[in-house]
This record gives C-alpha cells, structure tokens and sequence, in this order.
C-alpha cells in the first residue's frame, strides 16, 4: 500500500495568496484528520471526516481555512488568503474502521513569507 | 478536557543503551488509548506501540515497551538497545475511544538522540 499521500511536501507563498493542500488517504480507510505542527502549538488536530462527512472543525483556526473531502480518496485543505502565521506542517492522516491506529502522510511544510 | 505532558523537551542516550521517555496525562475518562509516535527527520509520524486503558499488562514492540499506570496516569517509553535511528522526536498521544475516533491529543514532543 502506498500509505497516506500528500503534496505538496512543500511550499513557499506569498502573503495573501491562496493555498491548497491535497491528501490522499489510504483505501479502506473511512477516517482523514488534518493536522498542523508548529514548534509553538506542537500537533493540532485542525478537523477531521467520517465517512467523508465533516464530524469535527472545532480546530480550524478561522474562516480562511476551509476543508473538504468530495469523495473517499481525497480530500483538501485550503487558506485563503494565507497569512505568515500559517506557516506549519501541516500533515493529514486516515484510520480504518474501528481502528484507533492512524496513520500519517510525510505532511505539506508551508511558508508564507 | 484531556490533557499529555511531556517534562523532557530532549534527551540523550548511548548506543546500545537504554532510556526512558516520560509521559503523564489527565482525563476522567476511564476507557481510552495511549499512543507513543516517533517522527524521524523525515517528519512522518510512525507509531511505535499503543496500549488500551482497560488492559493491565503493559504494551511491548520489539525494543520498545510501556510502562502504564492507571492511577498515576502515567504512561512512559523504554527503549532498549538504543539504535541510532530511534534519534527522532517522540510524541506521546492520548485518544479517548467513541465519537471522536482518532482525535488524537499530542504532548510536546521529547527528542531523543541517540549518540555513538
């Protein structure tokens, strides 16, 4: 299996420019997380689907962060317009039904200067 | 709400060696699962052992094995036979089980270098 893929793996922008992330989960999977990492906040769950319905967004930081997941293998992260504080890894994960395990892709680091 | 605290930002062992990760938690939860990640300079994040609540004996991957305890809300990671690619950062997790399957709640990270 080709694990959980994500791209970019990075990304340099400039500050109001609209970012997209892309995820790939692992077939079979029914769950995606997204996930930021800064070396302040460590790992933040930013929101995550079911089944590819959004069941938790509590953690998106504000509204120029949107998420979607349009079918079972595929999902986006967007900012729009991007700030120089978005500046993270950000790493998306799936798990299996019934599966606490999840398991992660090798994350999107994003500068925005 | 929950919450992982890991006291050591970094730590240093010899090859071959053993050391031990720390990790407490805070919940009133009485069923839920305990995670230890490792994320090389690579950056994915890798599951190295994982341990359910309602489960007395302590979780053991190879090298790698847990120390749980319940009441002290403890859960920390022994490394055996230290290797130099175990040199990576160590998350400990927390994921109570139910409505928010793999809402993982992360520490701090502690990084481990292991030296030759």
């Amino acid at each position: 299996d080709a694990g959980v893929i994500q791209s970019p793996r990075h990304e340099v922008t400039e500050m109001g420019q609209e970012v997209t992330l892309r995820c790939k989960p692992i077939s079979g999977h029914n769950s995606l997380f997204w996930y930021r990492q800064t070396m302040m906040r460590g790992l933040e769950l930013l929101i995550y689907f079911n089944n590819n319905v959004p069941i938790d967004d509590s953690g998106m930081p504000e509204d120029r962060f949107s998420a979607k997941m349009p079918n079972a293998s595929f999902s986006t992260l967007k900012i729009q317009p991007s700030e120089p504080r978005d500046s993270a890894v950000y790493f998306c994960a799936s798990s299996p039904p019934g599966n606490g395990e999840l398991f992660f892709g090798e994350g999107s680091r994003l500068t925005v200067l | 709400a929950q919450t992982v605290t890991q006291s050591q930002p970094e730590m240093s062992v010899q090859e071959a060696e053993t050391v031990t990760l720390s990790c407490t938690y805070d919940t009133s939860e009485s069923n839920y699962y305990l995670f230890w990640y490792k994320q090389p300079p690579s950056r994915q994040m890798i599951l190295v052992i994982r341990q359910e609540a309602y489960k007395q004996q302590n979780a053991t991957e190879n090298r790698f094995s847990v120390n749980f305890q319940k009441a002290a809300k403890s859960f920390s990671l022994k490394i055996s036979d230290s290797q130099l690619g175990d040199t990576a950062m160590y998350f400990c997790a927390f994921m109570k089980p139910g409505g928010s399957q793999g809402n993982l709640i992360f520490g701090k990270g502690t990084k481990l270098s292991v030296k030759p």
